[in-house]
């Protein structure tokens, strides 16, 4: 069946901009996550949505991050004012409950 | 706040030798996950390990889990090139966030 899809694979923004970064998960799957990978940092959890529950927003680096998800479908992460140090790639999961996470291939986020 | 400490942090193995790589971590977690990633690509789901005691096997990798040592091994058995990924291990905090390792980087020389 269809994985976990993110688009766009790339974007290139400029310092200052706002982006939006898009993660469908697989269908059925009530758990969706978004981590971020950078060299510097590793791989870290930003935010979790689990079914009709209030997202677990306590791995947002500020308050220029937010992620809504819709229909407790898809999923978009909003970020505000980009910074030279949101240069990562977004990488978003999903899952049943309590279950193996299933990664999507990522969106590269540049910002110059 | 869970912590996890992967070792070593990079592997460079002959084709045929066994090798371990470990996974520490700091607090109590009931399971564990191990991911594979190659290059430019996304995580692909390895093991889950669900209880102490765990172990998985699929083909010349085996993983292991000791949540009293808060421990877990992945085993390399007689190592092929196709090996060559980084392995991430990722206890999961409160739920199911995944808390990963820095990664350890395999390469398999022929």
């Amino acid at each position: 069946g269809a994985g976990v899809s993110q688009s766009p694979s790339n974007k290139v923004t400029e310092k200052g901009k706002d982006v939006e970064l898009r993660c469908d998960p697989i269908s059925g799957h009530t758990a969706l996550y978004w981590y971020r990978q950078s060299l510097g940092q590793g791989l870290e959890f930003l935010i979790y949505f689990q079914g009709n529950s209030a997202p677990d927003k306590s791995g947002l680096p500020s308050d220029r991050f937010s992620a809504e998800r819709t229909g407790g479908s898809v999923s978009t992460l909003t970020i505000q004012r980009t910074q030279q140090e949101d240069s990562a790639v977004y990488l978003c999961a999903s899952s049943l409950p309590w279950d193996t996470q299933y990664f999507g291939p990522g969106t590269r986020l540049t910002v110059l | 706040e869970l912590k996890v400490e992967q070792n070593p942090l990079f592997l460079s193995m002959q084709e045929g030798k066994n090798y371990t790589i470990y996974c520490n971590y700091s607090t109590t977690s009931d399971r564990l996950y191990w991911y594979r990633q190659d290059p430019g690509k996304s995580l692909e789901s390895l093991f889950v390990l669900l209880s102490n005691g765990a172990v998985k096997q699929e083909g010349r990798l085996m993983a292991s889990l000791d949540t009293k040592a808060r421990l877990s091994t992945l085993h390399i058995t007689a190592a092929v090139h196709d090996l060559s990924a980084t392995y991430f291990c990722a206890p999961p905090e409160y739920g199911n966030k995944l808390v990963f390792g820095a990664g350890t980087i395999l390469r398999v020389k022929s």
